[in-house]
């Protein structure tokens, strides 16, 4: 599965739009962009994912560039509940495979 | 519809003891894969079952072993336990087939070995 790269660490004020970035260069046409969040000591939240297109669920929004080589992830008003961290995770369409977290982006809400 | 659901909440254990891990899966999905996190890092794959079978490992050494049952619900078994084995026990099910199947984490199971 293609590495991905993402910010330790960011700040969003609470009722702004939250920004998350990642880079994912080396991602192959059939593999999934996923994010994940894990709040303190509770298991990881699956937030979205996408393949090509740009996705938009009751949480967030996920925009993939046009050449798949990095997404964000937007919180369109974020607050207190949503400080985690946030893992963008590039996987395997099907089959047995998991998911490779990296060291993902400590996202604090500031009030 | 229950999530994942995972048991114990706590565990404490002292070197060199053997510990089960439990987990049922969401309902519909028939495949449970195990993670392990320990404190301060992201989640590291430990293997999937599907169908009964160890589908997929990560690395990690024999001591770290499961089960699946019929009714898709696993077991997490680790021998011989070290210190280093302390760790937040993550499970995550999926339907396999399903496109992207995606994966549904529980809450985890805190081991504490002493």
């Amino acid at each position: 599965d293609a590495k991905t790269t993402q910010p330790p660490s960011m700040d969003c004020a609470e009722g702004r739009a939250a920004n998350l970035p990642c880079n994912h260069s080396t991602i192959s046409g059939n593999e999934y962009v996923y994010w994940y969040r894990q709040i303190h000591s509770q298991g990881p939240q699956y937030i979205i994912h996408g393949l090509k297109n740009n996705e938009t669920n009751e949480m967030a929004s996920l925009i993939i560039t046009e050449d798949r080589k990095s997404s964000t992830l937007i919180l369109p008003h974020a607050t207190l509940r949503d400080t985690a961290v946030y893992y963008c995770i590039v996987r395997h369409q099907t089959g047995a495979n998991n998911l490779f977290f990296g060291t993902g982006t400590r996202l604090t809400v500031i009030p | 519809d229950a999530g994942v659901t995972q048991s114990p909440t706590h565990l404490i254990k002292t070197r060199g003891q053997q510990v089960t891990l439990r987990c049922s899966p969401k309902s519909g999905h028939d495949t449970v894969s195990w993670y392990q996190q320990a404190l301060g890092q992201g989640p590291q794959f430990i293997f999937q079952y599907y169908e009964e079978e160890e589908r997929q490992r990560g690395n990690f050494p024999d001591r770290f072993s499961g089960h699946q049952f019929p009714n898709y619900s696993s077991e997490l078994n680790v021998n011989a336990l070290l210190l280093g084995d302390s760790a937040l026990y993550l499970c995550a099910s999926s339907r396999a087939g399903q496109g992207a199947d995606t994966q549904y984490f529980g809450p985890g199971t805190r081991l504490t070995v002493l």
